[in-house]
């Protein structure tokens, strides 16, 4: 199956620790996003890359948040210094072009706990 | 900016019964609209979206919903439930501008499936 990947599926760290999230696209997809989802709420939107090119942060992705994608492949979501509002579930999804042709093919998450 | 409402943040119906959840926009421009279904602990799946063409969507799992522009409203409708229709759906909204096509979700609704 050629779905997206996630890793870890769960990740619990200690206030003040580092976390790093890794995310494979379905192949060949250009574009990806990050979206984080708390309890009892949507997904909201993180951040975006075409390829390489990372395009649009949203607001809620702090400084001591940030995401890569090398080569236009997988992507990585680090947090730095985490907090307990940190503790969600961050999902990543991708698509091969225009979201109203194709929609997103969502991962199926990393859930983090932050203690 | 745009936004969706989905009232009912739990909803139950018996095996068999119609299956009618609420989806309510705003948007300040021709909206695109999506609803997506979530089991526990595991990614979202695309059920239906439209995009400006028919009205009437039809989706997988025997799903459909209908844009009414008067109404600013994208109900999703099942004639006939399933036990396995029991997870959380999320109604989400997005435009076409040819770049970050970020969907914004709303807060889901929880459908439980009673015997």
């Amino acid at each position: 199956d050629t779905g997206v990947s996630q890793d870890p599926r769960h990740k619990i760290t200690k206030r003040g620790q580092n976390v790093t999230f890794r995310c494979d696209p379905i192949s060949e997809h250009n574009r990806l996003y990050w979206y984080r989802q708390t309890l009892g709420q949507g997904p909201e939107f993180l951040t975006y890359f075409q390829n390489e090119a990372q395009l649009e942060k949203s607001r809620l992705l702090s400084d001591r948040f940030s995401a890569e994608r090398p080569k236009g492949s997988f992507s990585t979501l680090e947090i730095q210094r985490t907090e307990q509002g940190d503790s969600a579930m961050y999902l990543c999804a991708s698509s091969p072009g225009r979201t109203l042709n194709y929609g997103y093919t969502f991962g199926s998450g990393t859930r983090l706990t932050v203690v | 900016a745009q936004s969706v409402t989905q009232l009912g943040s739990h909803v139950s119906v018996s095996e068999g019964a119609l299956v009618l959840l609420r989806c309510n926009y705003s948007s300040s421009v021709p909206p695109y609209l999506f609803w997506y279904v979530q089991y526990p602990n595991q990614g979202l799946q695309l059920l239906l979206k439209y995009t400006s063409a028919a009205t009437l969507v039809k989706g997988i799992n025997g799903f459909e919903a209908e844009f009414k522009k008067s109404e600013t409203s994208f109900h999703l409708t099942k004639p006939s439930a399933h036990m396995s229709d029991a997870a959380e759906y999320f109604c989400a909204v997005s435009r076409d501008n040819f770049g970050n096509e970020k969907l914004t979700f709303g807060t889901g609704t929880r459908l439980t499936i009673i015997p």
